[in-house]
C-alpha cells in the first residue's frame, strides 16, 4: 500500500549548521509529496510540495528535490536557525486518491541549539 | 489563507463517556478530514468528507463515528471514549482534490480518564 517513511525520529543540530531531513515512499500511482511543519503547540502548516521528477523546490531557506527513481524526497536547508526547530512531517498523495487524502511519515522532531 | 476552527479546545473526560469534537472550515472547502496525533505515528487519518452527508473511512476509524453536516461543519464522535483515545485530534480542509494542500485548525486536546 501507500507508505511515507521518515527514517529519523529526533535530529539535533546546531545552529547555522545544514540539515538533511529523510523522507521515502512507496506508492504505485504518480505521486505528489509535501513536507508540512508543526511549531510547538501550533498546526501543521506546508510548508513546500513538488509532483515534478527532478525539479527543486524552495521555500523559506528549506528546499526538497522529488527523485522518482529512488522514490525520495528529502528536505534540506543549508543553515539551520533556532526557529527552525520544530517536527516535520513528510506525506504522500497522488492523482486520483480517495477525496485526496494525504499519507503522512512518523515526523522528525529536529532541535537547534545555540 | 484558509480558516479552519475547532472547538473545544481542551477535553477531559471518563472512560465511558460521550465526546463531540467540532471542526468549521469558512473557505467553502469540499474536503475535509479528521486526523489523530501521537508521537511516534504522526497524523493518522481518522474519517474524511466531501461535502454535506458524504463520509469515508480513514486509517483509524474503530471508536469513531463522524458527521459532515454541512459544507463547513464536521464532527467527531466519542461514543464511549477509552483511554486509548487520549490524543490530539486536528481538523483539516482542502480545495483541491490530488495535490493540493491541507489547512489544519488548532486541534484539540482530549484526554480520556
Amino acid at each position: 500500500g501507500d507508505s511515507v517513511t521518515q527514517t529519523e525520529g529526533l535530529v539535533t543540530l546546531t545552529k547555522g549548521l545544514p540539515v538533511m531531513l529523510n523522507c521515502t515512499y512507496q506508492t504505485t500511482y504518480s505521486p505528489f509529496l509535501f513536507w508540512y511543519v508543526q511549531h510547538l503547540n501550533e498546526a501543521p502548516k506546508l510548508l513546500l510540495k513538488s509532483s515534478t521528477d527532478n525539479k527543486r523546490t524552495e521555500h523559506q531557506g528549506f528546499y526538497a528535490t522529488l527523485h522518482k527513481s529512488s522514490s525520495s524526497f528529502h528536505l534540506q536547508k543549508s543553515s539551520v536557525q533556532l526557529s527552525d526547530s520544530a517536527l516535520y512531517f513528510c506525506a504522500l498523495t497522488y492523482r486520483g486518491s480517495a477525496l485526496g487524502r494525504l499519507h503522512f511519515g512518523a515526523g522528525t522532531q529536529l532541535i537547534v541549539i545555540p | 489563507e484558509a480558516a479552519v476552527t475547532q472547538s473545544p479546545r481542551n477535553k477531559v473526560t471518563v472512560t465511558g463517556g460521550n465526546v463531540t469534537l467540532s471542526c468549521r472550515q469558512t473557505n467553502s472547502h469540499n474536503y475535509m478530514y479528521w486526523y489523530r496525533q501521537d508521537t511516534g505515528h504522526g497524523l493518522r487519518l481518522i474519517h474524511y468528507s466531501y461535502g454535506a452527508g458524504n463520509l469515508q473511512i480513514g486509517d483509524v476509524p474503530d471508536g469513531y463515528k463522524a458527521t459532515r453536516t454541512t459544507q463547513e461543519d464536521f464532527f467527531l464522535l466519542l461514543e464511549l471514549a477509552s483511554p486509548s483515545q487520549t490524543s490530539l485530534y486536528f481538523c483539516a480542509s482542502s480545495e483541491e482534490l490530488g495535490g493540493g494542500e491541507q489547512y489544519f485548525g488548532p486541534g484539540t486536546r482530549l484526554t480520556v480518564l
